[in-house]
């Protein structure tokens, strides 16, 4: 079965800091890797995808990713944390065949003005 | 933006009373999806729903539940008698296409048991 680790459950970075934010993924294949965005009492919006194309992803409000094979980490950065930021990260998986997303725990980031 | 929209916001429903979340995903969506994130846990996939059947389904979605695209625009899941245990919040979400198109989210329906 497929995993997924999320390292670290909050993050705290001052205003104009990076925002690296670790994923994990386990799985013998590549698979379709998504960043997700949870601002309080709303649902989940994408932030980017990888889907085998470019490793390094671009994705909205300035975030980026790189999928790294050898290390099975897709971690999420951001160069210079806005307190709009705030919000709970999740990364996210799914096979290249099937329909589910397995779900990251999930970090809470707080930006300190 | 089209999104997909969820009704009600917040549930509260007595333990063995049935209740029904509804859903509607974006209109030229394919692929419908619930979810469910209990309070502190991961989000974990519940069900996804394809040409009018379950195409997949995880080990929570047992016989008490039940989806249904009743009409061309919702989508909904049905706990026949609910649990404390199922209190949670539930995610609608949808997508063109199974391969790598993300899925899009509700907000999502927060179910209270007493």
């Amino acid at each position: 079965a497929q995993s997924v680790t999320q390292l670290g459950s909050h993050v705290s970075v001052s205003e104009g800091a990076l925002v690296l934010l670790r994923c994990n993924y386990s799985s013998s294949v590549p698979p379709y890797l998504f960043w997700y965005v949870q601002y309080p009492n709303q649902g989940l919006q994408l932030l980017l995808k990888y889907t085998s194309a470019a490793t390094l992803v671009k994705g909205i409000n300035g975030f980026e990713a790189e999928f790294k094979k050898s290390e099975t980490s897709f971690h999420l950065t951001k160069p210079s944390a806005h307190m709009s930021d705030a919000a709970e990260y999740f990364c996210a998986v799914k096979k290249a065949a099937g329909n589910k997303l397995t779900f990251g725990g999930g970090t809470r980031v707080l930006v300190k003005p | 933006e089209p999104e997909v929209t969820q009704t009600p916001s917040h549930q509260v429903t007595q333990m063995g009373q049935e209740v029904i979340l509804r859903c509607v995903p974006i209109s030229n969506h394919l692929y419908f999806y619930w979810y469910r994130q209990i309070l502190g846990q991961k989000v974990e996939f519940l069900v996804s729903f394809y040409n009018n059947e379950i195409s997949e389904k995880s080990e929570i979605f047992d016989d008490q539940f039940s989806v249904e695209r009743p009409d061309g625009s919702n989508f909904t899941l049905k706990i026949r008698s609910t649990k404390l245990e199922d209190s949670a919040m539930y995610f609608c979400a949808s997508s063109r296409s199974e391969r790598n198109q993300p899925q899009h989210f509700g907000d999502g329906t927060r179910l209270s048991i007493l």
